[in-house]
């Protein structure tokens, strides 16, 4: 079994519409993340969380939020999309307890936003 | 902002053939990893490299860390079409905070 799942794993939505990707992880790690991949552009950082209280904005926030339901869920919502957010997104994981950083990574939802 | 830069950005090559893809910045990075992903799949960590000059392999895989800690390149030997990918370097300038990725670097290798 996976153990950082995304749902859904494709989405097709109108511009304007309200969207919430989900994220869920068995690893049992405290930091997940938010990321977006764009063609050309590579991965970027939306939002990430270092526990249930903790939120923070990363480098292209804007137009998204995120809400971290409990240790293990971690979701991200587009309130009003638009198509410049058509992307594959990506939530990712890392433990508290590493120094480096590393990240376990989901296997992303394709948004297109028409 | 931390910038990472990935050459080449594509690159096809033949079977048994040997490559190197580099990651440069001009900021210094605290470690540096590497991941490959796969068309329809997340990135998956390879390595990370912490040191300075510090080298690790990876079965056909080396992967340099610079001496200043601002670049690395990742070699590959006689590669196969498993190889084949996009390879991301990304950096971590404070734990405090998500990575730094470079736009990666798509790998073809033709049988």
């Amino acid at each position: 079994d996976a153990d950082v799942t995304q749902t859904p794993r494709n989405r097709i939505t109108k511009t304007g519409k309200r969207i919430m990707l989900e994220c869920s992880q068995t690893k049992g790690h405290d930091r997940m993340y938010w990321y977006r991949q764009d063609p050309g552009l590579g991965l970027r950082l939306i939002y990430y969380s270092f526990d249930v209280k903790d939120i923070n904005k990363g480098e292209i926030s804007d137009g998204y939020s995120v809400s971290r339901q409990a240790q293990a869920k971690f979701s991200l919502s587009l309130e009003s999309a638009i198509p410049n957010q058509t992307a594959l997104y990506f939530c990712a994981t890392s433990d508290i307890g590493t120094f480096y950083n590393e990240q376990f990574f989901g296997p992303g939802t394709r948004l297109t936003v028409l | 902002t931390q910038l990472l830069e990935q050459s080449p950005q594509f690159l096809s090559i033949q079977e048994g053939e040997n490559l190197t893809v580099y990651c440069n910045s001009s900021s210094v990075f605290s470690s540096l990893q590497w991941y490959r992903q796969e068309p329809g799949e997340g990135p998956v960590l390879l390595v990370t490299v912490v040191t300075g000059g510090e080298v690790k392999k990876l079965k056909r895989l080396t992967f340099q860390f610079g001496d200043a800690r601002k670049d690395s390149s990742l070699h590959i030997t006689a590669a196969q079409p498993g190889d084949t990918g996009l390879y991301l370097c990304a950096g971590d300038a404070s734990s405090a905070d998500g990575l730094t990725f470079g736009k990666g670097t798509h790998l073809i290798i033709q049988p």
